[in-house]
């Protein structure tokens, strides 16, 4: 079945330490992106990425790192940078930066212990 | 900067009835496109439909329907035949058709159907 994965479902962050946030694709799309969802609000852009080897920052870049290296694959690093991460973070993709419809992965839950 | 506004942080709805959920979105551009996902308790976000805004005519798919008013700038959900299964967030979306190619999503509305 083609889609979007997101590993792990939970995640947890010790204060000053670097966690990474898995997203696979196997739907052969070009573009992927990182939002993050806060309660009471709607979804913000982090980064994305229209092709290998290209990113860009979104609304909300700081504290955060991305790698493009496979069209696959989309990991989100949260640093220890980013001061207040506990946050429900969703990976996307879409079929090109130009096509309007973004599929959504199943999200991974982070938080600070 | 484009802006997308749910006035409605939640709603209620009998199970068989109709409901709509508002959202009114403000931006320069001409064209386009607008979207409603629903996020269900498991939290991942499902696309129920789109319009483009060049299109006058108003997206239907299956129960849902939208109520397109490009010069109000208003993008409505209608519902019909309310089941337990629609009970979820549902998230009012913009997207420009150049340059930044972001989603700008609204605060979201909970649905909750009535049995």
């Amino acid at each position: 079945d083609g889609g979007i994965t997101q590993s792990p479902k939970y995640l947890f962050r010790k204060e000053g330490q670097n966690v990474t946030l898995s997203c696979e694709q196997n739907l052969n799309h070009d573009a992927m992106y990182w939002y993050r969802q806060d309660p009471g609000q709607g979804l913000r852009l982090i980064y994305y990425s229209q092709i290998v080897n290209d990113f860009q920052k979104g609304d909300i870049a700081e504290g955060y790192s991305v790698s493009r290296e496979k069209k696959e694959s989309f990991p989100l690093t949260v640093t220890s940078a980013q001061k207040n991460p506990t946050a429900f973070y969703l990976c996307a993709s879409s079929i090109g930066i130009h096509r309007e419809t973004q599929y959504f992965g199943p999200g991974t839950r982070l938080l600070v212990l | 900067a484009q802006t997308v506004t749910q006035s409605q942080p939640e709603m209620s709805v009998q199970e068989a009835e109709t409901v709509t959920l508002s959202c009114t979105y403000d931006t320069s551009e001409s064209d386009y496109y607008l979207f409603w996902y629903k996020q269900p308790p498991s939290r991942q976000m499902i696309l129920v439909i789109r319009q483009e805004a060049y299109k006058q005519q108003n997206a239907t798919e299956n129960r849902f329907s939208v109520n397109f008013q490009k010069a109000a700038k208003s993008f409505s959900l209608k519902i019909s035949d309310s089941q337990l299964g629609d009970a979820a967030m549902y998230f009012c979306a913009y997207r420009n058709t150049s340059g930044t190619y972001k989603y700008i999503f609204g605060t979201g509305t909970r649905l909750k159907v009535l049995a």
